[in-house]
């Protein structure tokens, strides 16, 4: 049990489907991030949350909407999402934005059809 | 634009043998390297983070190195075993929270 949980685990939605990816993290941290992992690339960063506020976004299509109600939890709403953008989604999230301590979860593994 | 780069993408390996995963960045500014483990269907785990004035970092069974003047990182790994089989990710930082990881290398350690 890493301390954050990311649900679903899978998901298979159409280009025209909205959907949301939900984290929760039980650690008390203060800060929470979600990364892309597609295959055989590098993870790549793509917002930033701190105390419930976006403090980075990574140049990400608008297609991608993050929310943060509180600080335990972090949503990405997805919306005419594309092929290319099948992947792994991880969240992560540490004590402050400015720890480089980040503890993961599991990830939703995202196939858009 | 910082880039890092995991050599080999994939290795097999025979349990028991003592193997070398290999880390590069091309700017070496780093303010600290970190090796992360993971499993498919589970987070990243980090295994060592080693700052940018340290030259090696020793958990068990796993040594990483580094040399910023080369830009390079070794994550040593001794005695390997079957439950060693996972992605092995490098990742550096200039800025406290801006991680930027390697594509990995994927260890398959037979039995």
């Amino acid at each position: 049990e890493t301390g954050v949980t990311q649900t679903p685990r899978h998901l298979v939605m159409g280009m025209t489907n909205k959907k949301s990816l939900k984290c929760e993290q039980h650690l008390g941290h203060n800060a929470m991030y979600w990364y892309k992992q597609s295959a055989k690339k590098p993870l790549e960063l793509m917002f930033v949350y701190s105390l419930e506020e976006r403090v980075e976004n990574n140049s990400v299509p608008s297609r991608f909407s993050p929310e943060c109600p509180n600080s335990s939890h972090l949503f990405l709403h997805l919306h005419t999402l594309q092929p290319e953008d099948s992947a792994l989604y991880l969240c992560a999230s540490s004590q402050d934005p400015d720890s480089y301590e980040q503890y993961f979860g599991p990830g939703t593994r995202l196939t858009v059809t | 634009k910082q880039e890092v780069t995991q050599i080999p993408a994939a290795l097999s390996v025979p349990e028991g043998e003592n193997l070398v995963l290999n880390c590069s960045f091309t700017d070496s500014a780093i303010y600290n390297l970190q090796w992360f483990r993971q499993d498919p269907g589970k987070g990243l785990t980090s295994l060592l983070l080693i700052q940018s004035s340290q030259r090696e970092q020793t958990s068990g069974r796993l040594n990483a190195s580094l040399d910023k003047s080369s830009g390079r990182s070794t994550l040593y790994i001794a005695a390997s075993q079957p439950g060693d089989s996972a992605t092995y990710l490098c990742a550096v930082t200039y800025n406290f929270n801006k991680f930027y990881f390697g594509s990995g290398t994927k260890l398959n350690v037979k039995p």
